[in-house]
């Protein structure tokens, strides 16, 4: 099994709205990672979970909080949010954070915030 | 120093033809460059991926070409295929931030039958 599993496909929010992105993998991998995608651009760092710890934070606002609940689990908490936050949310994962090697993404969240 | 600059952003070949994306960067601290494919609605597939002690590498009808002392690499797609039309990314990471891939802005590239 060599996917990374993004629920929900498609997420419409309001701004007062709370919501959570979903992602899982059955890899076996140590690394997790939540990248901020808009259209026609590259996907942007957000959050790095190594061993199910925060190991890096790329400054994101607050009104979007990670949750690494075990080593197959990765949630981001939706708070708050502004029409311009509106993007594909991409999950991956990878043998170890601090090693480098391929990262496998999932097919991502793509939210709208009205 | 972070930034890795990747042109063209669009490129529109022939089928049977070569497509050729170029990737430079700046950090000499980076020792890992992948090549990312997307489709649209789809996630990033990695595509291929060199270090920098090697200065070719091939997977099929893909080459990544590396420049050490240039700085540079680049992506040819050999018999490029109405199959291959993506967005391509070139990537850089560093060895104690493996997960931080910095990506290159993208390329579009169509085949035209």
């Amino acid at each position: 099994d060599t996917e990374v599993t993004q629920t929900p496909k498609h997420l419409v929010m309001g701004m007062t709205n709370k919501k959570s992105l979903k992602c899982e993998q059955h890899m076996g991998h140590r690394a997790m990672y939540w990248y901020k995608q808009k259209a026609k651009k590259p996907p942007e760092l957000m959050f790095v979970y190594s061993y199910e710890k925060l190991s890096i934070n790329e400054s994101v606002p607050s009104r979007f909080s990670p949750e690494c609940p075990n080593s197959s689990l990765l949630n981001l908490h939706l708070h708050a949010l502004q029409p311009e936050d509106s993007a594909l949310y991409l999950c991956a994962s990878s043998l170890s954070g601090s090693v480098t090697g391929e990262l496998f993404f999932g097919e991502g969240s793509r939210l709208t915030v009205l | 120093q972070q930034q890795v600059k990747q042109s063209p952003q669009s490129l529109i070949v022939q089928k049977g033809g070569i497509s050729i994306i170029n990737c430079a960067y700046e950090n000499t601290a980076f020792d890992y460059f992948p090549w990312y494919q997307q489709f649209p609605g789809k996630g990033p597939a990695l595509l291929i991926a060199i270090r920098p002690d090697v200065s070719e590498k091939k997977e099929g009808r893909f080459t990544i070409s590396f420049n050490k002392s240039a700085k540079q690499f680049s992506l040819h797609i050999m018999d490029s295929q109405p199959g291959d039309s993506a967005t391509y990314f070139c990537a850089a990471s560093k060895g104690n931030q493996g997960g931080k891939l910095i990506f290159g802005q993208g390329t579009e590239l169509s085949v035209k039958p």
